[in-house]
């Protein structure tokens, strides 16, 4: 069983449309979250970190559940420029260093 | 400032052959990672460093060499290279510390391609 598992899509949304993705992982020492996103063919960037308390970045809303230890990513009013793989990743300390755990990826597509 | 920026961006071998790929970064990170990413696979990492003349193995380093001369460059090597290494792999890097929110910064990424 993989770490982090995500679903992988494609989720194929109209533009404005709401979607959420979902990640489950099995290490229950994981310390820290994030939602990373990448292009088609390009780097993965840091889209947002998680926090216990949930947070928000304008259509972007990121939520944690440790007892279930699933991490969501909401998006809302959905844009053609929002089309791209969302990868779940959790940070796990292991000997002084910080281990970034990635998921395989949610695959989104916004039409118009 | 460039971030992170790897080259070559594309390569094709064959099986046998040896190659370096080479990655730099110029945010004074002391942190430099390498890794690959494969199709229905999240990233996986094949080496790291934690500072300059240091390396350790990630999750997947048979087949890789890295080093660490310089604290802006962190190189890996393949040696021998084989059909299973066909890949794109991606180098990293991250401040110095051990804090609970530890952003990657990541390079473009060098197609691998071995026949």
């Amino acid at each position: 069983r993989k770490e982090v598992e995500q679903d992988p899509g494609p989720f194929n949304v109209p533009e404005g449309a709401t979607v959420a993705f979902n990640c489950t992982y099995s290490n229950s020492a994981s310390q820290s979250f994030f939602w990373y996103r990448q292009d088609c063919r390009k780097e993965p960037k840091l889209l947002m970190s998680v926090y216990s308390s949930g947070n928000e970045d304008g259509r972007f809303t990121a939520q944690l559940n440790r007892a279930s230890q699933y991490i969501s990513l909401l998006i809302r009013d959905s844009k053609l420029s929002d089309s791209a793989t969302y990868l779940c990743v959790v940070n796990r300390e292991t000997g002084g260093y910080n281990k970034l755990i990635f998921g395989a990826g949610t695959r989104l597509a916004v039409h118009p | 400032n460039a971030g992170v920026t790897q080259t070559p961006k594309f390569r094709v071998l064959k099986t046998g052959q040896s190659m370096t790929l080479l990655c730099a970064q110029d945010m004074n990170h002391e942190y430099m990672y390498w890794y690959r990413q494969d199709p229905g696979m999240g990233l996986r990492l094949i080496h790291y460093s934690v500072g300059e003349g240091t390396t350790a193995k990630g999750e997947v380093p048979d087949g890789y060499n890295v080093s660490r001369l310089k604290k802006q460059n962190f190189l890996l090597g393949l040696e021998s290279a084989a059909p299973s290494q066909t890949s794109v792999y991606f180098c990293a890097s991250s401040p110095l510390g051990t804090g609970a929110y530890n952003e990657q910064f990541f390079g473009p990424g060098t197609r691998l391609t071995v026949l």
